[in-house]
């Protein structure tokens, strides 16, 4: 069975900075990955994916992940972050299990931005 | 595009009652729908998979007496809780793919159930 890990429950960073949210999954073959975002009152919405190919991947609001097969990890990234990225990030990872396909979240990562 | 609403947006009911919460997609047809259950400061806990026209396929633990799941069309689910306790206050979450799991999902906002 697949798994993720999200090691950081909360973290600040200044309007501005750099960011970077840590992921590792469980899965004995390569996964599907994913990110969302969780903002108050409204639904997930899908950062990005990635399953095969190139392995950093980007995806919108200018954030992207790197896969790294060797450290089982997705880590999400973004050079400069705006106050509106305030937000629950969900790390996903998707594979068959028991013949049909599935994904599981990891705990998530609620970011705070400071001015 | 791609919008799944979801109804009502909070509920409150008592002990014992049933409540049934709909999840639409808006602009799609959704093959595959999901219900999620959030604990506070917790992951979404996946409760089952629907596929239209079929029974649920639910996770393990997850009573399926208990969590009815209908997906009566390829725009709407629905997911009754029946006979409702204060343990399953929770906020509940669904989504909706066009194909598989690993498609992208598209989600509601959530339902906030609460059992007195």
């Amino acid at each position: 069975a697949q798994s993720v890990t999200q090691p950081d429950i909360h973290i600040t960073v200044s309007e501005g900075a750099s960011l970077e949210l840590r992921c590792n999954y469980s899965y004995g073959a390569t996964p599907y990955l994913f990110w969302y975002v969780q903002s108050p009152g409204q639904g997930l919405q899908l950062l990005l994916k990635y399953f095969s190919g190139d392995t950093l991947v980007q995806g919108i609001k200018g954030f992207e992940a790197e896969f790294k097969r060797s450290q089982s990890s997705f880590n999400l990234r973004k050079p400069s972050v705006h106050w509106s990225d305030a937000a629950e990030y969900f790390c996903a990872v998707g594979a068959d299990s028991g013949g049909y396909q599935k994904v599981t979240f990891g705990t998530g990562t609620k970011l705070q931005v400071i001015p | 595009g791609a919008v799944v609403s979801q109804h009502p947006s909070r509920v409150i009911c008592k002990s014992g009652t049933s409540v049934k919460i709909e999840c639409r997609s808006l602009d799609f047809q959704a093959t595959t729908m999901f219900w999620y259950r959030q604990f506070p400061k917790q992951s979404l806990m996946l409760m089952a998979t629907s596929n239209e026209g079929s029974k649920a396929t639910y996770e393990q633990g997850v009573e399926k007496d208990k969590f009815l799941i209908n997906h009566a069309s390829l725009t709407l689910s629905t997911l009754t809780v029946t006979s409702a306790h204060p343990e399953d206050s929770s906020f509940y979450i669904c989504s909706a793919s066009v194909g598989l799991a690993t498609d992208t999902q598209y989600f509601g906002p959530g339902t906030r159930l609460t059992v007195l």
